[in-house]
This record gives C-alpha cells, sequence and structure tokens, in this order.
C-alpha cells in the first residue's frame, strides 16, 4: 500500500518570508512524487513532480520541492511567499514499479495562509 | 481550452435519489479517475478507467457506478444517494503511458444530501 503524511493542518508565514510545507511518503520501490495547488472553490493545479534524477524539484510559481529518499521526505519550499500563495496543498505519491498503475495517493493537504 | 469539464457544480439531493455527475475532457487522454474531497481526508480514488470500455475501483467504491463507453466521457452515478456521500467530487484525467503523469483536474461537484 502507498500512503502520504502532511504533518501539518496549517502553515501561517509573513509575506516575503520562507515557506515549507512538509510531506513524507510510504511506497513500495521507486515513487512518483507530486504537488498540487487547490484555490477556494477550485480543482486541484499541478505544480511540480519528481520522476528521477535531481533531488531537488523547480516547478511553478516559484515552488521547489526536495526529495530525500533516506527520510522519504518531499517537503515544498518558497524562498519568498506571496498572500496569493495562500491556498490549501497536497502531496500525491504512486510506486513507479507498474507502467499501468496510475493510482494517486494523496495526503490530507496543508493549508497555506501568507499573511500581508 | 475546455480541459476537464464537470457539471454541475452544486447538486443538493435527497436521501435516496439517484444522479449522475458528468465529466468530459477534450484532450485525448486515455486515463480518467473520479475523487472524492472530505475535510481532514485529502482526496479518495473512488473509480477509475484507464481506456474506453475499461473501469475499474478505488478505495472507496461503494454506492457508485461508471462506465466509459467514449475517451471523452466518464460519468459517475450515485445509485442511491445517502447523506455520507456529502462531499466535492472531482474528475481527473491524465496522458496514457508511464511518463505522462500529470493529473489534470475539473472544478469540482458539491454534492449535498439531506
Amino acid at each position: 500500500a502507498q500512503s502520504v503524511a502532511q504533518p501539518e493542518d496549517q502553515v501561517n508565514v509573513a509575506e516575503g518570508n520562507p515557506l515549507t510545507v512538509k510531506c513524507t511518503y510510504s511506497v513500495s520501490g521507486n515513487p512518483y512524487l507530486f504537488w498540487y495547488v487547490q484555490y477556494p472553490n477550485r480543482g486541484l493545479q499541478f505544480l511540480l513532480k519528481y520522476i528521477t534524477g535531481d533531488n531537488l524539484v523547480k516547478g511553478s510559481y516559484g515552488f521547489e520541492a526536495e526529495f530525500n529518499k533516506s527520510q522519504t521526505s518531499f517537503h515544498l519550499k518558497k524562498p519568498s511567499a506571496l498572500v496569493s500563495d495562500s491556498a490549501l496543498y497536497f502531496c500525491a505519491v504512486r510506486a513507479q514499479r507498474r507502467s499501468n498503475d496510475y493510482k494517486l495517493s494523496f495526503g490530507a493537504g496543508t493549508t497555506v495562509t501568507v499573511r500581508a | 481550452n475546455a480541459g476537464v469539464t464537470q457539471t454541475p457544480k452544486f447538486q443538493v439531493l435527497k436521501t435516496g435519489q439517484s444522479m449522475t455527475l458528468q465529466c468530459a475532457q477534450d484532450m485525448n487522454h486515455e486515463y480518467m479517475s473520479w475523487y472524492r474531497q472530505d475535510p481532514g481526508m485529502g482526496l479518495r480514488l473512488i473509480h477509475y478507467s484507464v481506456g474506453a470500455g475499461i473501469t475499474d475501483q478505488g478505495e472507496v467504491p461503494n454506492g457508485y457506478n461508471v462506465s466509459r463507453s467514449t475517451t471523452e466521457d466518464f460519468p459517475l452515478r450515485l445509485l442511491s444517494a445517502a447523506p455520507s456521500q456529502t462531499s466535492v467530487y472531482f474528475c481527473a484525467s491524465k496522458a496514457g503511458g508511464p511518463f505522462t503523469n500529470i493529473q489534470y483536474f475539473g472544478a469540482g461537484t458539491r454534492l449535498s444530501v439531506l
């Protein structure tokens, strides 16, 4: 079975400060890892993904995430947060082992609030 | 550039009623799926399809039915609505193959069952 844990329900930061949203995962074999963002009353939007290669992945809107295999983590980061980054963030995982198994497992989500 | 379109956006049902949530994509994606989103639980997979004529169950399939007669459409049917099915429902699609991993989501359907 595969699963994702997002240990923080909420993250509050001041605009201009660094933002980190934590994610740990459990999967058999190597993972595909994703971050999605959801703005109010909208569907999920893709931010970035880790498939293979460089452990630091850069994505949309200045976000990046670092894959750490030994800690089974994939934390989302942004060096300088904006008020417009306030949203609900989801981490997701699936195993690489089967090419026709596309099922993603999502974390419970972390609400990010960036105050002006 | 429509992407994934879900209808209706909002629906209120009475217990025992049936209804169909519609999902259509115009990207010729092979893979489509339905999720429900509940507070504190993230997204849970209801049903999915890897191509026309092929469907399979996700982690919470009970009370829901799907079919995939065309590549574009993937409707979700609630057979006899229950209050436990009050949720926000999202449809998603992705291109086939192991390296095309981004799922595209619709805007969601908010369902209340009284």
